[in-house]
């Protein structure tokens, strides 16, 4: 059971540059979620999808887009990559039950250059 | 807006002692807190789930604590091991429709000697 897997785990960009984060579950949960983790900062979240086809801006959403291409997959987009987006992203999954617990990625370490 | 307090931020405890973690929330409209373990250059593990209606919550030497009106929670650490050396996250849901949206603290970064 692989749970949440993150694709790429490391990546470095130029300023300017795109690139697609991709993240998938195998736990069929309706609830997907994308946060952004900075030293001194914490956890933020960018956007969420509540379940399939719908989806939500979170607390940091400018600069990002997001698809939730399928019940298993949302993918987290860059389309003009700043050195401000440089951090680490998580991608997070639950159920849709009130009262679940919510489960991470290994993670995906983004540097803007 | 819900904000999340950990305290201390770093913890260096010797191998074999107890302690405990803390975390503070503004709003104390949560559905349920979650601890999680975060080690270096890694991704969030849950410890413990603790719901609003629940006091606490164990997990072998780990037992969380929820004071829901005061808006606190404690992880206590039973007989620390070098291996429990990780930063410790908690992170609370928030009522309404908000999805399953988690706002977090900042961590405590907790070393174990040997």
């Amino acid at each position: 059971n692989a749970g949440v897997t993150q694709t790429p785990k490391f990546q470095v960009l130029k300023t300017g540059q795109s690139m697609t984060l991709q993240c998938a579950q195998d736990m069929n949960h309706n609830s997907m979620y994308w946060y952004r983790q900075d030293p001194g900062m914490g956890l933020r979240l960018i956007y969420y999808s509540a379940s399939e086809g719908t989806t939500d801006k979170g607390e940091v959403p400018n600069g990002y887009n997001v698809s939730r291409l399928n019940k298993r997959e949302f993918s987290l987009r860059l389309e003009s990559a700043a050195p401000s987006q440089t951090s680490v992203y998580f991608c997070a999954s639950r159920t849709q039950y009130t009262n679940t617990e919510a489960f991470f990625g290994q993670g995906t370490r983004l540097t803007v250059v | 807006k819900q904000e999340v307090t950990q305290i201390p931020a770093a913890l260096s405890v010797p191998e074999g002692e107890n302690l405990v973690l803390n975390c503070s929330f503004t709003d104390s409209a949560i559905y349920n807190l979650q601890w999680f373990r975060q080690d270096p250059g890694k991704g969030l593990t849950s410890l413990l789930l603790i719901q609003s209606s629940q006091r606490e919550q164990t997990s072998g030497r780990l037992n969380a604590s929820l004071d829901k009106s005061s808006g606190r929670s404690t992880l206590y650490i039973a007989a620390s091991q070098p291996g429990d050396s990780a930063t410790y996250l908690c992170a609370v849901r928030a009522g309404g429709t908000s999805y399953g949206k988690l706002t977090f603290g900042q961590g405590t970064i907790l070393t174990v000697h040997p």
